[in-house]
């Protein structure tokens, strides 16, 4: 079983919709979790940064960790066709540096 | 804030030739920084991590000797691929450990090609 679990899609919506973007740990000593985009050919950008538990909310964004089911969503609102991308979940335990990635959702909002 | 940059963005070479690619950050100091490759439609996959003043600390099943990282300063780490061959085409990208919260900004990555 992978640490990290992230179904790779694509994902198809129509623009406007809420997407909702997950992935599930088996580590229980994970306690950051992060949300990049990735749009092809370039490097990832932190869209959401979450310690512990709890939502945390930024502009379309919100961030949700469930610990207790191991579980972490993304929900994107009012989609718009520039979000299409590879949304990648990232995660962490305290005194380590090093990331767990999830392998990737692709997104596309059709226009 | 917190900009990474690569250069160079995509690099051609012939097999055996080596190849460098050098990461910055380019409006904070990084004491920690990552190299990762990426293959098609995958996820990111760490290579090493570099710390600014010692050596690098490779993850398992990457060559050392092959992969030579250098952190000489706050502010740049380099990559050079040795004597490249076909199998080492991919995607690098690194990212530096952000100055103020526990989490890496990424570099836009290095396409490299080897014929």
């Amino acid at each position: 079983q992978k640490e990290v679990e992230q179904d790779p899609g694509p994902l198809s919506v129509p623009e406007g919709a809420i997407v909702s973007l997950n992935c599930t740990y088996s580590n229980s000593a994970f306690q950051y979790f992060m949300w990049y985009r990735q749009y092809s050919r370039k490097g990832p950008e932190l869209l959401m940064y979450t310690y512990s538990s709890g939502n945390k909310e930024d502009g379309r964004f919100t961030a949700q960790v469930d610990k207790s089911s191991k579980y972490i969503s993304l929900f994107i609102r009012d989609s718009q066709p520039s979000d299409s991308a590879t949304y990648l979940c990232a995660m962490k335990a305290s005194g380590t540096y090093k990331y767990i990635f999830g392998t990737g959702t692709r997104l596309k909002v059709l226009a | 804030g917190a900009v990474v940059s690569q250069h160079p963005s995509r690099v051609i070479c012939k097999s055996g030739t080596s190849v460098k690619i050098e990461c910055r950050s380019l409006d904070f100091q990084a004491t920690t920084m990552f190299w990762y490759r990426q293959f098609p439609k995958k996820s990111l996959m760490l290579m090493a991590t570099s710390n600014e003043g010692s050596k690098a600390t490779y993850e398992q099943g990457v060559e050392k000797d092959k992969f030579l990282i250098n952190h000489a300063s706050l502010t740049l780490s380099t990559l050079t691929v040795t004597s490249a061959h076909p199998e080492d085409s991919s995607f690098y990208i690194c990212s530096a450990r952000g100055p103020l919260e526990d989490t890496q900004y990424f570099g836009p990555g290095t396409r490299l090609t080897v014929l």
